[in-house]
């Protein structure tokens, strides 16, 4: 039973546009959000992260926007860079464990 | 201040051999994590420790794979009799709250 999940697995943007990642949840006692990004070969790194109490969290070209109602969540990077190009994970856990459960990933290609 | 510190970054095993996968975790961080993630797959939780305690190690094997972070040294992710199907990036990850930070990874291939 996959409680998250990203359902492109691959996304191509060009440099300077707009990237748009999705995920969908579908445990309603998800109350804490994040976004991992990995390259190959390397660990996740954290990216950013959202709290149920709200409903957009903004860092930089990175933001997260939180839709409880419809269990959905995503990452927008703007303007994309070639740099951004990378697996991103999205991850979700809940008040009575610090266990993070994450979908399955999108590759994103930036080109120029 | 060291991020989290796995060793080996690639382990190379015969079946039937053991694999022993460790980690360190950041200075100050008592909660560790590992996570397997198998060719074209996503993270899968396996366990979550503490000192000396296992936290939830419901993503674990019931045959052959064991962990434990004792009170001195790092964690260990122990896999007994590896099959083919061991063969993944494992990785572990440290926390003093909800959000990790995690290690580069232990890439395990059984040959």
């Amino acid at each position: 039973d996959q409680q998250v999940k990203q359902n492109s697995p691959s996304l191509s943007v060009q440099e300077g546009r707009i990237s748009i990642l999705n995920c969908d949840y579908t445990n309603s006692m998800f109350d804490y959000f994040l976004w991992y990004k990995k390259y190959p070969a390397e660990g996740p790194t954290f990216l950013i992260s959202i709290s149920s109490i709200k409903d957009k969290n903004e860092d930089g070209r990175f933001t997260v926007f939180l839709n409880k109602s419809a269990k959905h969540l995503s990452l927008h990077i703007v303007p994309s860079q070639p740099g951004d190009s990378a697996v991103y994970f999205c991850a979700a856990s809940d008040r009575d464990t610090d266990k993070l459960i994450f979908g399955t990933g999108t590759r994103l290609q930036v080109f120029p | 201040n060291a991020g989290v510190m796995q060793n080996p970054r690639h382990l190379v095993r015969r079946r039937g051999q053991e694999a022993r996968l460790r980690c360190s975790p950041m200075k100050g961080h008592s909660h560790v994590y590992w996570y397997r993630q198998l060719p074209e797959e996503g993270l899968k939780f396996m366990v979550y420790l503490q000192k000396e305690n296992i936290i939830d190690e419901s993503g674990m094997p019931k045959e052959r794979f064991s962990a434990e972070f004792p009170k001195e040294g790092p964690s260990i992710l122990r896999i007994q009799q590896v099959v083919r199907g061991d063969s993944a990036a494992y990785f572990c990850a440290s926390s003093p709250a909800r959000g990790y930070t995690f290690g580069s990874g232990t890439r395990l291939t059984v040959v």
